[in-house]
C-alpha cells in the first residue's frame, strides 16, 4: 500500500522562527490534507490541498502532486503553534491514510 | 453550525467487556469514518460508512464493527476489548464519500478509550 512519510520527526523553534514540514507518499493520491493536533487531541484542519499553494495567515502550504511531495510552512511561530502536524492522503480507493506526524514544540 | 460531535469523550473498560462510541456529523454531512490512534502515532482508518453501509475498511479486526443511523450519526462498537485496544478514537465527517474537490475532512475532539 501507499506509504506517507513526514519530516522532520520532532522540531523545536524559538518563537518567531519560521518552519518547513515535509510531506512525501509513494504512490498517486486524490486528495491530501493538512492537520494540526493540539495537545487536547484535537485535529484541526489546516489545508485541503491536493495540488498548488494555499496560504491562510502564517501557514501556507504546497502540494506537488507529480512529485509526490507536500510543504507545510510555519511563519513567525508561535507557542500556540506546538503540537503535532499530520499530513493524510486519500488514494483512489477511497482510504485515507496519514502520516506518522512532526511534533512541533515553539519556546518563548 | 455544529461540527461533529462525539461521545463520551473518557471512557475506561476491561478486558473482554465490548463498547460503543457515538458520532454525529457536521450539519449537510453524510459520510461518517472512524480512526484508531494510538499514543505516539497517526491516525489509523477503520473503516467509513455511506448511506447506512460499511463501503471501505482498514486493516482492523472483525471485533470493530459500526453502524449508521438514516440521520447520517454513526457507532463504532468493539467486541472482547483488548490492553492495545486503548487509544483515542476519532470520527470524521465529509459531505461525499469519496473526500472530493471542496470536501475536506471535519474531525471530532474524539474519545478517549483505556482498557484495563
Amino acid at each position: 500500500g501507499i506509504q506517507v512519510e513526514q519530516s522532520p520527526p520532532d522540531l523545536i523553534l524559538q518563537e518567531g522562527a519560521n518552519s518547513t514540514l515535509r510531506c512525501n507518499f509513494s504512490d498517486s493520491v486524490n486528495n491530501l490534507q493538512w492537520f494540526h493536533q493540539n495537545p487536547w487531541g484535537q485535529l484541526i484542519n489546516l489545508f485541503y490541498i491536493p495540488s498548488g499553494t494555499k496560504q491562510n495567515g502564517r501557514l501556507s502550504a504546497t502540494t506537488v502532486a507529480t512529485e509526490r511531495y507536500s510543504l507545510l510552512y510555519i511563519s513567525s511561530s508561535q507557542t500556540t503553534d506546538s503540537g503535532v502536524y499530520f499530513c493524510a492522503v486519500k488514494t483512489s480507493y477511497d482510504k485515507v491514510i496519514f502520516g506518522p506526524g512532526t511534533s512541533l514544540s515553539v519556546i518563548p | 453550525d455544529a461540527g461533529v460531535t462525539q461521545s463520551p469523550t473518557h471512557l475506561i473498560k476491561t478486558r473482554g467487556q465490548q463498547v460503543t462510541l457515538r458520532c454525529s456529523p457536521k450539519s449537510g454531512h453524510d459520510t461518517v469514518s472512524w480512526y484508531q490512534q494510538a499514543l505516539g502515532q497517526g491516525p489509523q482508518f477503520i473503516f467509513q460508512y455511506y448511506e447506512e453501509e460499511e463501503r471501505q475498511r482498514g486493516n482492523f479486526p472483525d471485533r470493530f464493527s459500526g453502524h449508521q443511523f438514516p440521520n447520517y450519526s454513526s457507532e463504532l462498537n468493539v467486541n472482547a476489548l483488548l490492553l492495545g485496544d486503548s487509544a483515542l478514537y476519532l470520527c470524521a465527517s465529509s459531505p461525499d464519500r469519496t473526500w472530493g474537490i471542496n470536501s475536506p475532512l471535519h474531525f471530532g475532539n474524539g474519545t478517549r478509550l483505556t482498557v484495563t
